[in-house]
């Protein structure tokens, strides 16, 4: 079965670079999950978009951007990273009037250096 | 917003033995609980989940319980194999509508010795 595609799965910046993340949710699947996982920790909801609009906020700093597109791809915009960003970002994604069943991504590892 | 508490952070067993790791959640309005696997570098793979409708759900070898009075969830693993090994996280999704985000505990590290 088709699951979700993130890319890429690995990425190395400097700190105040910028970095875009991709994710494909599963075919059919029109709601997308941002999380972060930080070493250690459990993932912390970002933001979600629903039919192309933001459906909800979580603890997404200003310097992160996100939007969904036509095709419900999604990508999240990361300026000015700093030290601290370095960490698992996972997408998942959900069909809206479904179960709740949210699937997730494998994952795109930052480093920021 | 929700807060989920998830108990041991650490749980070794010997291979074919039962496991249990237990969660607590805050809000009473929260409806649903799902389980996920993670296995190093690897994203969280949902493993099991149940309605608060629902007092118990079974899948095989795993199987979740809920008290919704109490407002806390379980995970059963029965005959541990040692690919069962990895961090277990529970999540409750935010009360409203199926598009709520999950709040995850804090999850927990299962090895499983053979």
């Amino acid at each position: 079965a088709a699951g979700v595609i993130q890319s890429p799965r690995h990425l190395i910046k400097e700190k105040r670079e910028t970095a875009t993340l991709k994710c494909y949710p599963i075919p059919r699947h029109d709601t997308v999950y941002w999380y972060q996982q930080g070493p250690g920790q459990d993932p912390q909801f970002l933001i979600s978009f629903y039919e192309k609009m933001q459906s909800d906020k979580g603890s997404i700093p200003d310097r992160f951007s996100a939007q969904q597109f036509s095709d419900y791809h999604s990508e999240l915009n990361m300026s000015s990273l700093e030290l601290g960003d370095s960490a698992l970002y996972f997408c998942a994604s959900l069909i809206a009037g479904g179960y709740n069943e949210q699937f997730f991504g494998p994952g795109t590892r930052l480093t920021v250096l | 917003g929700e807060n989920v508490e998830q108990h041991p952070s650490t749980l070794s067993v010997q291979e074919g033995d039962s496991a249990v790791i237990k969660c607590t959640y805050s809000d009473s309005a929260s409806n649903y609980f799902p389980w996920y696997k993670q296995e190093l570098g690897k994203g969280p793979q949902l493993i099991i989940d149940i309605r608060s409708n629902v007092g118990e759900k079974k899948d095989q070898r795993i199987a979740v319980t809920l008290n919704k009075t109490a407002k806390h969830f379980s995970l059963h693993i029965t005959e541990t194999q040692p690919e069962d090994s990895a961090v277990y996280f529970c999540a409750a999704k935010d009360r409203g509508s199926t598009l709520g985000r999950l709040y995850f505990g804090r999850g927990t590290q299962l090895t499983v010795w053979p």
